[in-house]
């Protein structure tokens, strides 16, 4: 099984910062196959990225993601009010399998 | 639109059964592979089963294998999860989530989750 861990855990910055959240992969991840949800308290998780760099759909474009075999990248251009959360990555290229989160908070 | 609305949770004792449903709406179901993913109070993400698109094959996460079951019926539109002999910590929000057909994809669209308490 693939293991995913994210970092950091909680990561505080304030509106109109940039936010970088990684996701590390025991090894390697087939084809690409990284998505990352946002997931807000109350609420189901909302797909943001798909196949390591697509965004879907509805997805505004100051959120990004990058990366290619074990390590991943999200990153929030200029965070806005509604854009803190916790943010998950998940692999589906081997099974399926999600790392922990990583919290954005305000600061 | 696509809808995906759970139903079937509740406060159930230790060693009971509950049966889950997804009811979805807007789209094609018969042409989508379904999940169910669960979250246990301010934890993370898991993946408990997934089942074809046409009903033809199944996994489960090894947590669960030999008590849930997770089922579809494409006439009705409608997922199932039954689970057998809970535990506490089975306790959890249970998703349903989409796929593609041959289930190599993100999960696009969720429903708003069903509670399980399991608890004496």
């Amino acid at each position: 099984e693939i293991v995913l861990t994210q970092s950091p855990g909680t990561l505080s910055l304030s509106p109109g910062e940039r936010a970088t959240l990684s996701c590390r992969a025991s090894q390697s991840v087939y084809g690409r196959y990284l998505a990352w949800y946002q997931q807000k308290r109350g609420q189901a998780p909302r797909l943001l990225i798909y196949g390591a760099s697509s965004r879907a759909t509805g997805i505004p474009d100051r959120f990004s993601g990058s990366g290619s075999g074990t390590d991943f990248t999200l990153t929030i251009s200029r965070l806005e009010p509604e854009d803190f959360a916790v943010y998950y990555c998940q692999q589906y290229g081997s099974s399926r399998t999600f790392g922990q989160g990583t919290k954005v908070e305000i600061k | 639109q696509v809808q995906l609305v759970e139903s079937g949770g509740g406060v159930v004792q230790p060693g009971r059964s509950l049966r889950l449903s997804c009811a979805a709406s807007g789209f094609t179901f018969s042409n989508y592979a379904m999940h169910w993913v669960r979250q246990a109070p301010g934890k993370g993400l898991e993946r408990v089963a997934v089942i074809a698109y046409d009903g033809s094959n199944e996994h489960y996460a090894d947590s669960v294998k030999g008590r849930f079951t997770i089922s579809r019926d494409n006439s009705k539109n409608t997922l199932y999860l039954q689970m057998h002999s809970l535990r506490t910590d089975d306790t959890a929000v249970y998703y349903c989530a989409r796929t593609n057909w041959n289930d190599v994809g993100p999960y696009d669209y969720w429903g708003q989750g069903t509670l399980v308490t399991v608890s004496s």
